[in-house]
């Protein structure tokens, strides 16, 4: 079965510089949610979107942005990167009538 | 707001015995779902089970099964005949029933061990 897919896989970043994460639902999945987890923490909740429109949001910083296109992929946006932000973003994507959220295989990022 | 808390940071159990992870939870919201997501040193966030509030029916899944208690907002994962696949962290997850696109909160995790 098709899985959540998401791109890169591994990133590595200079402070300052900008990082765009993609992220791909399974098929007819409607809604795209990103996490991200810090090394030793749990995931964190950062945005979703429903149908192309931001549906929640969560402890998202205000250099990050996200958007979901016609296709139903999502991208995070990152700017001015900070060695605080180092983590494994997580995307998910659920039908929503249905409760289960699927996870993709995440996007490590380091900033150095 | 929603709170997930995991108690046990981590847990042992040999190989065919039988291990229970505890969770517990704040709401004051009646209608929700309720997960276990494991997470293997791949980092691979894999569901386990879920659990509708409103069914009183306790979930099974093969090997995996909870205690559903919803008036003591407690949902534990009971897992049977061990494996050494277990191995992994463990994470409860609340999702309310509200709206469209609700957020997972998480708890802290539990990280389970399977010995020989």
């Amino acid at each position: 079965a098709a899985g959540v897919i998401q791109s890169p896989r591994h990133l590595i970043k200079e402070k300052r510089e900008t990082a765009t994460l993609k992220c791909y639902p399974i098929p007819r999945h409607d809604t795209v949610y990103w996490y991200q987890q810090g090394p030793g923490q749990d995931p964190q909740f950062l945005i979703s979107f429903y149908e192309k429109m931001q549906s929640d949001k969560g402890s998202i910083p205000d250099r990050f942005s996200a958007q979901q296109f016609s296709d139903y992929h999502s991208e995070l946006n990152m700017s001015s990167l900070e060695l605080g932000d180092s983590a494994l973003y997580f995307c998910a994507s659920s039908f929503y009538t249905y409760n289960e959220q699927f996870f993709g295989p995440g996007t490590r990022l380091t900033v150095l | 707001a929603q709170t997930v808390t995991q108690s046990q940071p981590e847990m042992s159990v040999q190989e065919a015995e039988t291990v229970t992870l505890s969770c517990t939870y704040d709401t004051s919201e009646s209608d929700y779902y309720l997960f276990w997501y494991k997470q293997p040193p791949s980092r691979q966030m894999i569901l386990v089970i879920r659990q509708e509030a409103y069914k009183q029916q306790n979930a099974t899944e093969n090997r995996f099964s909870v205690n559903f208690q919803k008036a003591a907002k407690s949902f534990s994962l009971k897992i049977s005949d061990s494996q050494l696949g277990d191995a992994a962290m463990y994470f409860c997850a609340y999702r309310s029933a509200a709206g469209t696109a609700s957020k997972l909160t998480f708890g802290t995790g539990t990280r389970l061990q399977v010995t020989l």
